[in-house]
C-alpha cells in the first residue's frame, strides 16, 4: 500500500521560505515512471498545482509561482521537497504531497491522475 | 493555461438520487487526461476517475465519467450518504500547467 506523508514546519515568517519533504513508503521514487506533486489548498478556495518532480529530476512549475518555487527530489531516499521563497500570508494553506501522473514513455503521454495523496500538512506564514 | 469551469457550483439532492456534474475545459484536453476527485472536508482528495472515464481502485460502480474533448461528466447514480462532498475535476495532460475547476458541492437537500 502506498503512502505519502508530508512534513515540515507549520509556521513560517513573511519574507521567508517555506520547506515541506515528503517521505514515500510502498513505491520507490527513484524506479518507477511516476511525477511526484506538490499542490496546496488555499482557505476557502481550491486545489492549486504547485509542481512536480520526475525520478530524472526533472521539474514542472506552475507559471504563477515558478519564480519561487523548488520541487526537488531528497532529502533522503524516497522523499522529495518543497521550497517555497519570500512566503506572504497568500500562501497560508494546507500543502499536499502526491503521486502522480504516470508518465508512459511509449506513448508519450501522461496517465492515471493524481492516485495517492498525502493527508496534507497546514503552514500559516505569520509574523 | 487550460481552464476548467464546473458547474454547478452546487446541487442539492437526496440520497437514492441522481448526480450529473460537468466540467468544460476552454481548449482540448489531451488524451482526454481529466481526472475527478472527491473531497470530503479536513480530508485529503480521493481520486474517483482518470482518463475521462476509468475508475480508480477502489470506487464503486455507482460513479461514472463520460466525455471527451472540452465537455466532460461526471455522474454518480443512487447517492449515498458518503458521496456528499466536493468534486473537482483536473487536467494533467501535456499542456501545463496541471489544472483544477473551482468545484462543485453535492449537498443534502
Amino acid at each position: 500500500q502506498v503512502q505519502l506523508q508530508e512534513s515540515g514546519p507549520g509556521l513560517v515568517k513573511p519574507s521567508q521560505t517555506l520547506s515541506l519533504t515528503c517521505t514515500v513508503s510502498g513505491d520507490s521514487i527513484s524506479s518507477g515512471g511516476y511525477y511526484w506533486t506538490w499542490i496546496r489548498q488555499l482557505p476557502g478556495k481550491g486545489l492549486e498545482w504547485i509542481g512536480y518532480v520526475y525520478n530524472s529530476g526533472a521539474t514542472y512549475y506552475n507559471p504563477s509561482l515558478t519564480s519561487r518555487v523548488i520541487v526537488s527530489l531528497g532529502p533522503s531516499d524516497n522523499q522529495f521537497s518543497l521550497q517555497l521563497s519570500s512566503v506572504t500570508a497568500a500562501d497560508t494553506g494546507v500543502y499536499y504531497c502526491a503521486r502522480g501522473p504516470y508518465y508512459d514513455f511509449w506513448s508519450d503521454s501522461r496517465l492515471y491522475g493524481m492516485d495517492v495523496w498525502g493527508q496534507g500538512t497546514t503552514v500559516t506564514v505569520s509574523s | 493555461e487550460i481552464v476548467l469551469t464546473q458547474s454547478p457550483g452546487t446541487l442539492s439532492l437526496s440520497p437514492g438520487e441522481r448526480a450529473t456534474l460537468s466540467c468544460r475545459a476552454s481548449q482540448s484536453v489531451s488524451n482526454n487526461n481529466l481526472a475527478w476527485y472527491q473531497q470530503k472536508p479536513g480530508q485529503a482528495p480521493r481520486l474517483i476517475v482518470h482518463g475521462a472515464s476509468s475508475r480508480a481502485t477502489g470506487i464503486p460502480d455507482r460513479f461514472s465519467g463520460s466525455g471527451s474533448g472540452t465537455d466532460f461528466t461526471l455522474t454518480i447514480d443512487r447517492l449515498e450518504p458518503e458521496d456528499f462532498a466536493m468534486y473537482y475535476c483536473q487536467q494533467y495532460g501535456t499542456l501545463l500547467p496541471v489544472t483544477f475547476g473551482g468545484g462543485t458541492k453535492v449537498e443534502i437537500k
